[in-house]
């Protein structure tokens, strides 16, 4: 069974940074693109970021480009956001996804339970 | 990247068919087969129910059918049981190599 387990999720001033990571299991993870999603609660979700399987090819959404390295470690099945220069706006449930294929056109099939990011001072 | 276009409500009777729409630009649902449909219970994490347009993953339900017509993609629950009362939201590659969402959709089933 495809697992996505997030962590690192909590309170943080406005200007801190956060690291988020993602343990997979369940599905050979270097196959897959993977991907942060996020929503405000009771809002849409929001596209943050995608990492191709091989770990080559990233892509932001405006809104966090230059403040939101994607990484991932194959070896360990992990992927990672760490959340730097945060704002109040980047307050959001932030949910860890595999991608359908290698490349992240395709889309999510998979979504984490989520973790919680508050932004506050 | 704007966000794809989707009503913030729909409703139906029980057995009933019901269609949500999804509309973009040609940067987005018009220019690729890559619209995905998500359905998500409240407090629950999204689960997918259609990916590159009208595909189904394995297990979901043959009631759920998508659609595509230039810029404007389409959901399309048949049957409709009260299970299916959830937020539903579409999804699109686009030219930028970035993945856009709509604002979600509130199915109230009667």
């Amino acid at each position: 069974e495809v697992q996505l387990l997030e962590s690192g999720g909590g309170l943080v001033q406005p200007g801190g940074s956060l690291r988020l990571s993602c343990a997979a299991s369940g599905f050979t993870f270097s196959n897959y693109a993977m991907s942060w999603v996020r929503q405000v609660p009771g809002k849409g979700l929001e596209w943050v970021s995608t990492i191709s399987g091989g770990g080559g090819s990233t892509y932001y959404a405006e809104s966090v480009k230059g403040r939101f390295p994607i990484s991932r470690d194959n070896s360990k099945n992990t992927l990672s956001l760490q959340m730097n220069s945060l704002r109040a706006e980047d307050t959001a449930i932030y949910y860890c996804a595999k991608g359908i294929r290698f490349w992240g056109q395709n889309g999510i099939d998979v979504w984490g339970l989520g973790t919680t990011v508050t932004v506050s001072s | 990247q704007s966000a794809l276009t989707q009503p913030a409500s729909v409703s139906g009777s029980p057995g009933q068919s019901i269609t949500i729409s999804c509309t973009g630009t040609s940067s987005d649902v018009g220019g690729f087969n890559f619209v995905s449909w998500y359905q998500q219970h409240p407090g629950k994490a999204p689960k997918l129910i259609i990916y590159d347009v009208n595909n189904r993953p394995s297990g979901v339900s043959n009631r759920f059918s998508g659609s595509k017509s230039g810029n404007t993609a389409s959901l399309t629950i048949s049957g409709l049981q009260a299970e299916d009362e959830a937020d539903y939201s579409c999804s699109s590659y686009t030219t930028s190599r970035s993945r856009v969402f709509g604002g979600g959709t509130r199915l109230t089933v009667l």
